[in-house]
């Protein structure tokens, strides 16, 4: 069965990029769509962005001029940049697949913490 | 973008059915999607586009969606039931996608 791993530091320096990646495991990465969605401290979700396994991709425009997802097709990986992070951008972050454009999400990872401090 | 509302929370007794809504403009239009969190875990989905059932989601789950508002209800509410719930949409004339800002159900 497919299972998604967020992996990266846990710690992250204001002002510097974060940088995620998740990898999927026990299934391919085409022909799907994948996504970041984050979950601040005790706060709901937010939708970062997506990814086509082709590399198209759609952010949320709050995020849209921080914000770079990537895919690699090799590794059945994809990756999450965001710069110039705040204390604003801590918060567990989640990976997670969608089968068909515009359905729901049906495998999320366990979520990664990201903590923004000097 | 398009704005999602939801309760910030219910509280229900064991046995009894629990009603979340998630209002939203013309929501009808659109699919939602229904997702379960526990404290500490990742979201769960149990209802997509409006009313179908994952495998693993239980009958008591149902979902339906008319006018400006989605509903989720859970029939028998169990003790297990005790989480956030979250509404979702994607907007695809914008390509945005939208949560509702989560219900937290409590059973008393």
């Amino acid at each position: 069965q497919v299972q998604l791993q967020e992996s990266g530091p846990g710690l992250v320096k204001p002002s510097e990029t974060l940088s995620l990646t998740c990898t999927v495991s026990g299934g391919s990465i085409s022909p799907y769509y994948w996504s970041w969605i984050r979950q601040p401290p005790g706060k709901g979700l937010e939708w970062i962005g997506n990814i086509y396994y082709i590399g198209k991709t759609n952010y949320n425009p709050s995020l849209r001029s921080r914000v770079s997802i990537s895919v690699d097709t090799s590794k059945n990986q994809f990756s999450l940049k965001l710069t110039s992070v705040t204390a604003a951008d801590t918060a567990v972050y989640y990976c997670a697949r969608v089968p068909i454009i515009h359905d729901a999400f049906d495998i999320w990872g366990q979520g990664t913490m990201v903590n923004v401090s000097a | 973008s398009y704005v999602l509302t939801q309760p910030p929370s219910v509280s229900v007794a064991p046995g009894e059915t629990a009603t979340i809504t998630c209002g939203g403009n013309k929501i009808a239009s659109r699919g939602v999607h229904w997702y379960q969190q526990r404290p500490g875990q990742a979201p769960v989905l149990v209802v997509h586009n409006d009313s179908d059932r994952p495998s693993g989601t239980p009958e008591r789950f149902s979902g339906s969606n008319s006018g400006d508002t989605a509903t989720l209800t859970i029939n028998r509410v169990e003790a297990g039931d005790e989480a956030d719930y979250y509404c979702q949409v994607w907007d695809s004339s914008s390509d945005f996608l939208a949560f509702g800002g989560g219900t937290k159900l409590t059973v008393l």
